[in-house]
Parts: structure tokens; sequence; C-alpha cells
């Protein structure tokens, strides 16, 4: 079965632009995830969707970050506009259905530097 | 916020070695206890989804166990082979369901 998709790999923008990331999850699961990882510390869920409804957002900072899945497959994830601290990578992930005792299959990750 | 802690924060071993690793989570509203390993410039891969205290997990070399009552859970890896290194994330599910994860152990096993 083919994994999670992401694109870029690799960004590097200067802060204040804005910048957007695509996830295509595995076949078949409903949830989606977006986690920030930044150096030094363990991934952060910043939302979490059922299908193309948002479960959870509520680390996400919604003054600059916005994320959508409008068909219920795949997902974009955008800042605007960036800030230094936004260095880190971000990785997307998806489960067949919702449940914490459900194992999260991830992508290999955006890696953005704010320069 | 939940503190989910990992120790050592990093472990350099010789091949063949056997190693293990902690991670600590709250004891309380405990769902679900996962496990994941993630080589530099590859994508995180799930090794384990402990919900049941005193669980036990194995796939070929590597082992887990679970105490949901005193909030521990230990990774093992027996006789330890260059292709193991990697950083070793836990992830602690609650009762929101949302997993936190600690910051993981870097393993670098020596040739």
């Amino acid at each position: 079965e083919a994994g999670v998709a992401q694109s870029p790999r690799y960004k590097i923008i200067e802060k204040r632009q804005s910048v957007a990331f695509w996830c295509n999850p595995i076949s078949g699961h409903a949830t989606l995830y977006w986690y920030q990882q930044i150096l030094g510390q363990g991934p952060k869920l910043l939302i979490q969707f059922q299908n193309n409804g948002v479960v959870d957002d509520s680390q996400l900072p919604k003054d600059r970050f916005s994320a959508e899945r409008l068909k219920g497959v795949d997902s974009t994830l955008k800042i605007q506009p960036a800030k230094l601290e936004d260095s880190a990578v971000y990785l997307c992930a998806s489960s067949l259905v919702t449940g914490s005792n459900q194992p999260q299959h991830f992508g290999d990750g955006t890696r953005l530097s704010i320069l | 916020i939940l503190n989910v802690e990992q120790s050592p924060q990093s472990l350099h071993v010789q091949e063949g070695d056997s190693t293990n690793f902690t991670c600590s989570f709250p004891s309380s509203n405990f769902y679900a206890l996962h496990w994941y390993r993630w080589e530099t410039a590859k994508s995180p891969e799930a090794l384990f989804v402990m919900t049941l205290n005193g669980d036990e997990k194995k796939k070929g070399r590597i082992s887990a166990t679970l105490n949901t009552k005193e909030g521990y859970s230990y990774l093992y890896i027996k006789g330890s082979q260059p292709e193991d290194s990697a950083t070793y994330l836990c992830a602690f599910s609650g009762s929101a369901r949302q997993l936190t994860f600690g910051s993981g152990t870097q393993l670098t096993v020596l040739p």
C-alpha cells in the first residue's frame, strides 16, 4: 500500500512570507493529522481531521496557520505570515479511524527553515 | 499540559549490545501508549500500540512493556544492530485521545 505522501520535502523562506504544505494520506484513511516537530522536541499536534471535519485544532496558532481538507482526502497546511519560530519539520499522518489505539502512519515530513 | 518524559535523551551502544529506554507518562486517565521509530530522512514508523496494564509486545528483537499504574513503559532492543540507529519516540493518549509525544531517545549503534 502506498504511504502518506507529503510535499515539498524542504522549504526555505524569509520571515513574513507565506508557505503551504500538501499531504495525501493512505487511501481509505478517514483521520488525518498535522504535527509540528521543533528540533529537540517531540511532534506536537496542530490539527486533526475526521474526513473533512475538524476534530481538534486547539494547538493551531490560528492567527497565522490554517488547514483544510475539503474533499476528505488531501489536505493543505498554510502559514501566513511565517515567523522565525515556525522553523520545524511538519509531519502529516493518517489513521484508518479515529481512536488513540490506532497506529498513525506518517509521511516523510516537510523541513521548513525561516530566514 | 501533559508531561511525557523519555530517558536517556541519547545513547551510544556497540553492535551486539542490548539496551533499553524509558518513557514516563501520567498515571491517570490512561488510554494508550504508542512507540515509534524515526530514522533520519525517513518517516516515523509505528512499533507498538499498548493499551492494557502489564502488556508486553514484541517485534523481532524489539519488545516493550507497560505499567499504567506507575506511569512508565520500557522499550528493549536485544542484540543492537547499526540499522537500529534511530530516534525512538513514545506518545501518550489520555482522556482527550490526542497523542502527546516525548522528546525521544536518540540511539546510535556503533559497528
